[in-house]
């Protein structure tokens, strides 16, 4: 079945650097969908790329979508303790948005003041 | 964007009883998805509710052990059935919308 992978699993910074998180399909994706699970919490909506080489930006977070719809990165800029949390990508599992969501591995980020 | 209610939010349950997860949702949506996600691991769908058929459930998921009703398209249920403690996890709703998928605040089981 389809898979997403994401790397790295965890990743400790120091408040103030970069994280860049890789997320990885073994088929080509109508679309991919990027969460964010603070600790204890549940998975909350960041943002949906759709089209090839999409990339969109919120304030410190940058997303990108690859030029065969097979990847996707989310990069943050200069982080902040409140970025904590697990960064999930999520794709569709049978095509088309409103389907089933299967979710990549997720990478930890944890970030020291 | 939908908000669903979820409840109850934790719950520690002898092994071989039954718990059962509520959603509300406070709009009509075609489907809901439930997941699983263990501790310190990514969501899993174990199935997805549509509103007058039966639950389509994912591989390893059978409806014996989770059965779940959808009466109306507001509201799911999820029953975890005949619970060992390998189903201690947290049980999470979830519903499509245009703004993405929703998801309920979790249900965080321990089977004792």
């Amino acid at each position: 079945g389809q898979q997403v992978m994401q790397i790295p699993q965890y990743q400790h910074v120091q408040e103030g650097e970069d994280f860049t998180t890789y997320c990885n399909s073994s088929t080509t994706l109508s679309n991919i969908q990027w969460y964010k699970q603070r600790p204890g919490g549940h998975p909350v909506f960041l943002i949906q790329l759709v089209k090839s080489g999409e990339v969109k930006k919120q304030k410190r977070l940058t997303f990108q979508f690859g030029e065969a719809k097979k990847n996707s990165s989310l990069h943050i800029t200069a982080t902040q303790t409140t970025d904590v949390g697990t960064y999930f990508c999520a794709a569709p599992g049978g095509g088309g948005a409103t389907n089933k969501l299967i979710f990549g591995t997720g990478t930890l980020l944890a970030v020291q003041p | 964007s939908a908000v669903i209610s979820q409840k109850p939010s934790r719950d520690i349950c002898q092994r071989g009883t039954s718990l059962t997860i509520q959603c509300q949702v406070d709009s009509q949506v075609t489907m809901m998805f439930w997941y699983r996600q263990q501790p310190g691991q990514s969501l899993t769908l174990i199935a997805t509710a549509n509103q007058g058929s039966e639950a389509t459930y994912e591989s390893g998921f059978v409806i014996d052990k989770f059965p779940i009703s959808r009466p109306n398209l507001t509201f799911s249920t999820l029953t975890v059935s005949n619970m060992s403690p390998e189903d201690s996890s947290i049980y999470l709703c979830s519903t499509w919308t245009v703004y993405g998928y929703t998801f309920g605040s979790g249900t965080r089981l321990t089977v004792v």
